[in-house]
């Protein structure tokens, strides 16, 4: 069955600190993933995406990195601001033609001053 | 350009009433559309997926059913509310052969 995990469930920093959110995935075959920010009461929106040849690929403060071998992603956020609390899923796309979409549980960042 | 409409924005609803939520998409064909709900606090949990018209993929087994009457339509029903049906409740579409999900705003669903 495919799976995605997402660690860890919340994470709180201060303001300006650096963080690194995970994802480790079981989907197959594989064709890429996202990763979404989901601020409170919206709708996610996607912040960067990686495909199977990609290793590394920067949005702003955010970095995402994927190792296609150990089947895990990771989301760097860097000087972090109050707007970046929000809830942020990782999202891998299976290759079968009509792909379906497997939505990690996310994790919720809060910033605090 | 393509845009998603999903109403109502907040509902509250007694135990035992029947629910329609309705989602459709603008400025696209043939697309692919999900439901998820999102409990408090908690993730997003894929409810049901549609490819096609009459085409519908449930996820889990629960007290709700979904219909795509229509190409870029997409409802989400129940015939008797639960308690437990309260959420976030967010539609969404893909591109056939692309991976973006684009989101609905979302329906705040209130059970009491």
């Amino acid at each position: 069955k495919n799976q995605v995990e997402q660690s860890p469930q919340s994470l709180i920093i201060l303001e300006g600190k650096n963080c690194t959110l995970q994802c480790n995935y079981t989907v197959s075959p594989f064709s890429n993933l996202r990763w979404y920010k989901q601020d409170t009461g919206r709708g996610p929106v996607s912040l960067t995406i990686m495909t199977f040849s990609e290793n590394t690929k920067s949005n702003g403060r955010y970095t995402a990195t994927l190792d296609a071998d150990t089947k895990q992603s990771s989301l760097h956020i860097t000087a972090s601001q109050l707007s970046d609390s929000a809830s942020y899923i990782c999202v891998v796309a299976a290759n079968f033609g009509n792909e379906k979409l497997t939505f990690g549980t996310g994790t919720r960042l809060t910033i605090i001053p | 350009s393509q845009t998603i409409h999903q109403w109502p924005a907040t509902l509250v609803q007694p135990v035992g009433s029947p629910l329609s939520l309705e989602c459709t998409v603008e400025g696209t064909s043939n697309p692919n559309l999900y439901w998820y709900r999102q409990a408090a606090g908690r993730g997003l949990q894929l409810l049901f997926y549609s490819v096609g018209i009459g085409q519908i993929s449930s996820e889990v087994p629960q007290n709700l059913s979904a219909s795509r009457p229509q190409d870029r339509q997409f409802i989400l029903s129940s015939k008797k509310l639960l308690l437990s049906d309260s959420g976030f409740y967010l539609c969404a579409w893909s591109v056939r052969g692309r991976t973006e999900a684009f989101f609905g705003q979302g329906t705040r669903l209130t059970v009491v």
